[in-house]
């Protein structure tokens, strides 16, 4: 029930593309979904967080889709470029302020 | 400081010796978290800080984590008798109540 469940595993697409990775939940005291962006030897980086009572939210390139009634949440990456090349977390905290992190995506944007 | 300062970068033990990592959390920040980061990039939380007191460790193995936050000095996480499974890169992260996690770039920690 504390589980997030992130896919796919790995993802490559073209420059200009659209990047979407999905993530569902279970627990239903979830209250806040960030999605983390890491490169290789950082630590993760906050790139957009969303609450649950608003259905999307868009910064930039980057957009959060949250689906309430079926657990689920994406990140979607419009124009995907080589430099968003990482590996991006969600993840959910519950009222005990402890995060959930699903198990990451590791995106390829080709040039 | 503005970042999560974790110190050292790289740390070598051989299997049964003492490991002690650092971190130094945002000034004004009252939360720490350490998380175990392990080679298919699953985030274990190990324990929570607020202030100096814990507020969350159902994640440490007790029997030889131990961590601590004390007033004016960086926050530790040793671990006694250090395990082969024990390599992992340790992420520091540091909060206010509310407010998005920051991360320190971690320490990569080797057993050999």
């Amino acid at each position: 029930q504390q589980q997030v469940k992130q896919s796919p595993q790995s993802l490559i697409v073209q420059k200009g593309g659209i990047s979407i990775i999905n993530c569902a939940y279970e627990n239903t005291a979830f209250d806040y979904f960030p999605w983390y962006q890491q490169f290789p030897g950082k630590g993760p980086a906050l790139l957009i967080a969303i609450r649950p009572d608003v259905s999307e939210k868009k910064e930039g390139r980057f957009t959060i889709s949250f689906n309430k009634s079926a657990k689920q949440f994406s990140l979607h990456i419009m124009d995907s470029q080589p430099g968003d090349s990482a590996t991006y977390f969600c993840a959910a905290k519950p009222g005990t302020y402890k995060y959930i992190f699903g198990t990451g995506t590791r995106l390829k944007v080709l040039a | 400081g503005e970042e999560v300062a974790q110190t050292p970068k790289h740390l070598v033990r051989g299997e049964g010796q003492k490991a002690k990592l650092y971190c130094a959390p945002i000034k004004g920040h009252s939360y720490v978290f350490w998380y175990q980061q392990v080679l298919k990039n699953e985030f274990k939380f190990l324990i929570s800080f607020q202030n100096e007191n814990v507020f969350d460790e159902t994640g440490m193995p007790k029997e030889r984590f131990s961590a601590k936050c004390l007033p004016n000095s960086p926050c530790s996480l040793e671990i006694q008798a250090t395990k082969l499974e024990d390599s992992a890169v340790y992420f520091c992260a540091s909060s206010q109540w509310s407010s998005p996690l920051h991360f320190g770039n971690g320490t990569r920690l080797t057993v050999t």
